[in-house]
This record gives structure tokens, C-alpha cells and sequence, in this order.
């Protein structure tokens, strides 16, 4: 069975730092595109960031630039979000999840894990 | 920056079609996919690649596409399917940042 579990979570300060983690289990980790998405308290979705197989290419939504960082470790079979200068505005559960690629004309995300909640707050 | 435009809200009675529509000026070339999230739930592909139904999602759920808008079609909706459903696609610009609609909350009553 796919599984997907993040930690990590909890509350920070604005201006911290957070490292997400999500493990998978049940198929072949190095084999696919993983991603990141994030859903504010009773908002949306917002995709977040997407990683490469082998990580040399990396994705991000504007908003998050230079301050999110993703990442992996194949050989740990796990997935990583470094949140560096959080404001309040990041407060949100945070789904890992298994992506793929059709062709040049989209990807989706399948399963997702189920979430993990970072809060920013004084 | 690209948006995909959902309605808030769509409601229907049990056993009655609903559909749920998604527009983005680079739907013509880009595929839309959807999202089911019911309350408290990680969500759940329920259509990829435009009108293909992973495994185990029921035959009610069907999608199309055409020109700039995307629809998510629930034939013979059940109470069982109220939920947010979410389109999520990619802009004209490359594949790899998406963007997901703003949500619909089908009711089922």
C-alpha cells in the first residue's frame, strides 16, 4: 500500500524556521516527482513546490522563493520542506504528495498524505 | 499569475446531475485535473488527464474538457459525494507550477 506520512509541524514565531518530513512507503521513491501542497485554515489548496526524481529540478510558487527549500533523500525514502523566514501567512496544513507528469501537459498528485498543520504565530 | 475560476457553490438533489465547471485561459493546452476533499480528509484524485478515472473512483464521476473551461460531471449524485472538489492545472508557461481552482462545495440534499 502507498503511504505518505508528514511530521514535523507545530507552532512557530514569525521570522522562524520549520523542516517538514513525509516517509513514504510502498512503491519505488526514487521513481517519481514529489510535491508539496499547502491549505490555509478553511481556504483552498495552493500548490507549493515540486521536486525532480533525482532533485536537480525544483519548483516553487512565487510566494515561497527564497524562503521554502525542497528537497529528498532517496535512500531514506523521504521528502523534506525547509520553511525559512515564516510569516504569518504560512500558517496551513501541509500535504506531501506522489506526483506525475503527462508529457508536457500537466501532473497531478496521487495519493496525498495526511497533512501536517504548521502555525505561525506570536 | 494564472487563475483557474471554480463557483462556490453547487447544489443538488440526490440522484441529480451535478456539474462543476473550471475555466483558465491555458486549458486549451493544459490538462485539468480533480480534487475531491470532504471535511477533515486529505484530498482525493477523482479525475486526471481532463476525463480519466483512476481506479476505484465510481463510474458517476466523469470529466471533459473543451476550449478554455473544464467540467467535473457527477451522474446520479449521493449524499456521499458532498464534498470541496478542486480543478488544478498548469500554465502556458512550462509544467511543473500549478495552480488549483478556488473550490466548489457540492451539496447533496
Amino acid at each position: 500500500e502507498v503511504q505518505l506520512v508528514e511530521s514535523g509541524g507545530g507552532l512557530v514565531q514569525p521570522g522562524g524556521s520549520l523542516r517538514l518530513s513525509c516517509a513514504a512507503s510502498g512503491f519505488t521513491f526514487s521513481s517519481y516527482w514529489m510535491s508539496w501542497v499547502r491549505q490555509a485554515p478553511g481556504k483552498g489548496l495552493e500548490w507549493v513546490a515540486n521536486i525532480k526524481q533525482d532533485g536537480s529540478e525544483k519548483y516553487y510558487v512565487d510566494s515561497v522563493k527564497g524562503r521554502f527549500t525542497i528537497s529528498r533523500d532517496n535512500a531514506k525514502n523521504s521528502l523534506y520542506l525547509q520553511m525559512n523566514s515564516l510569516r504569518a501567512e504560512d500558517t496551513a496544513v501541509y500535504y506531501c504528495a506522489r506526483a506525475f507528469l503527462s508529457g508536457i501537459a500537466g501532473h497531478w498528485f496521487d495519493p496525498w498524505g495526511q497533512g501536517t498543520l504548521v502555525t505561525v504565530s506570536s | 499569475s494564472y487563475e483557474l475560476t471554480q463557483p462556490p457553490s453547487v447544489s443538488v438533489s440526490p440522484g441529480q446531475t451535478a456539474r462543476i465547471t473550471c475555466s483558465g485561459d491555458a486549458l486549451p493546452k493544459k490538462y485539468a485535473y480533480w480534487y475531491q476533499q470532504k471535511s477533515g480528509q486529505a484530498p482525493v484524485l477523482v479525475i486526471y488527464e481532463d476525463s480519466k478515472r483512476p481506479s476505484g473512483i465510481p463510474e458517476r464521476f466523469s470529466g471533459s474538457s473543451s476550449g478554455t473551461m473544464a467540467t467535473l460531471t457527477i451522474s446520479g449524485a449521493q449524499v456521499e459525494d458532498e464534498a470541496d472538489y478542486y480543478c488544478y492545472s498548469t500554465d502556458s508557461s512550462g509544467n511543473h507550477r500549478g495552480v488549483f481552482g478556488g473550490g466548489t462545495k457540492l451539496t447533496v440534499l
